[in-house]
């Protein structure tokens, strides 16, 4: 079965600093990844997601993603960050073909200091 | 384009009862997928409808239902109510199944008291 993991329950860093949230998946073949924001009392929003090609995949917001198979990882990175990035960020992993069912992370709280 | 809406936004409903929350997806989306959240559980993925018919389903139990008409709105319904199916549910569209990548709808918070 398909799962993913978000080491990291909180983060806190410095508005301007670089940002680097990591998930690790398990899946057997190669999976469909993605990152999402939730603001408070919102849904969540698309990032950035990984189908196949380039592993180094560019998204919303100035963040990007690397996947790379070798580590089951896709993190998210952000060169500087900015107060409005304070969000929870989920990871998730899904399966190609007629048979879908995502599985996400736990989430990573972001904390932005001024 | 007009983003997925889900209505009600908020919602007290009391032990044993039931409710509808309905789901519009973006113009054009044919999959409709609905998620639970809450704080110790994360997002649970409940039941995922394409072209009015279920194409998964999560592991929750048979008080928890859905469906889609032929415009692909949908509805999901929760009967009997237990103090634990209080939660953020979250409806996401996408343009068909099989792994797409999903918008989400700001969510209907339930409360069961």
């Amino acid at each position: 079965a398909q799962s993913v993991t978000q080491p990291d329950i909180h983060i806190t860093v410095s508005e301007g600093a670089s940002l680097e949230l990591r998930c690790n998946y398990s899946y057997g073949a190669t999976p469909y990844l993605f990152w999402y924001v939730q603001s408070p009392g919102q849904g969540l929003q698309l990032l950035l997601k990984y189908f196949s090609g380039d592993t180094l995949v560019q998204g919303i917001k100035g963040f990007e993603a690397e996947f790379k198979r070798s580590q089951s990882s896709f993190n998210l990175r952000k060169p500087s960050v900015h107060w409005s990035d304070a969000a929870e960020y989920f990871c998730a992993v899904a399966s190609g073909g007629g048979s879908y069912i995502p599985t996400f992370g736990r989430g990573t709280s972001l904390i932005v200091h001024p | 384009k007009a983003g997925v809406t889900q209505t009600p936004r908020y919602l007290i409903k009391t032990r044993g009862q039931q409710v509808t929350l309905s789901c519009s997806p973006i113009s054009g989306h044919r999959s409709v997928s609905w998620y639970q959240q809450t704080p110790g559980q994360g997002l649970q993925f409940l039941f995922e409808y394409f072209s009015e018919t279920q194409r998964n389903k999560g592991n929750f139990p048979g008080r928890f239902s859905g469906r889609q008409f032929s415009n692909s709105r949908s509805e999901m319904n929760v009967s009997t109510l237990e103090l634990g199916d209080s939660a953020l549910y979250l409806c996401a569209s996408s343009t068909w199944t099989g792994g797409n990548e999903q918008y989400f709808g700001p969510g209907t918070r339930l409360t069961v008291t």
